[in-house]
């Protein structure tokens, strides 16, 4: 039973474009919602992360849009770069809990 | 500044045999746990721990076996490797308090079982 879904799958974006994965959970109990990115070879490393008492959290070039009635959140890439190419995964958690759910992940390559 | 280190990177196993994959966080982080990661599936819980002496299953326990002796150390155990358990496998560990949601991966466990 799949609580975290992500889209696309797989994403090809040209250099200076806006990278955008999207997630949608079912739990209502979740309250934490971080974003993941992952290099070929390596373990995901926290990106950014939000608390549904807010709708948007920018750091840097990236953004995450929190939209709680509609139970679906966002990743926002703005001016990607080819160092960006990665897979990222979004996660939704209940505070406390310390163990992640896990979006199936998503495979973003930026073209020079 | 080691984080959580994995061993082995890379283990091919034969069905039917056993191995240990290790865990070590040199952080005093009393929360650890192992996901692995297959295609199209994200990462899944197998185990995790709140602290020494207390171990819990998560997502998709079976076929693994965990102890949690030390703070630092956190080894999965596969008592009879199968095929179905060719994945990469990822140690992770949080501090507690108000960060407890922050978790950090070491870098990977490639096991094949043929």
């Amino acid at each position: 039973q799949q609580q975290v879904k992500q889209s696309p799958q797989s994403l090809i974006v040209q250099k200076g474009g806006i990278s955008i994965i999207n997630c949608a959970y079912e739990n209502t109990a979740f309250d934490y919602f971080p974003w993941y990115q992952q290099f070929p070879g390596k373990g995901p490393a926290l990106l950014i992360a939000i608390r549904p008492d807010v709708s948007e959290k920018k750091e840097g070039r990236f953004t995450i849009s929190f939209n709680k009635s509609a139970k679906q959140f966002s990743l926002h890439i703005m001016d990607s770069q080819p160092g960006d190419s990665a897979t990222y995964f979004c996660a939704s958690a209940r505070t406390g809990r310390r163990a992640l759910t896990f979006g199936s992940g998503t495979r973003l390559q930026v073209q020079p | 500044n080691a984080g959580v280190t994995q061993t082995p990177k890379f283990q091919v196993l034969k069905t039917g045999q056993s191995m240990t994959l290790q865990c070590a966080q040199d952080m005093n982080h009393e929360y650890m746990s192992w996901y692995r990661q297959d295609p199209g599936m994200g990462l899944r819980l197998i185990h995790y721990s709140v602290g020494a002496g207390i171990t819990d299953q998560g997502e998709v326990p079976n076929g693994y076996n965990v102890s949690r002796s030390t703070t630092e150390d956190f080894p999965l155990r596969l008592l009879s490797a199968a095929p179905s358990q060719t994945s990469v496998y990822f140690c992770a560990s949080s501090p507690q308090g108000i960060s407890g949601n922050t978790i950090y991966f070491g870098e990977g466990s490639w096991l094949t079982v043929v």
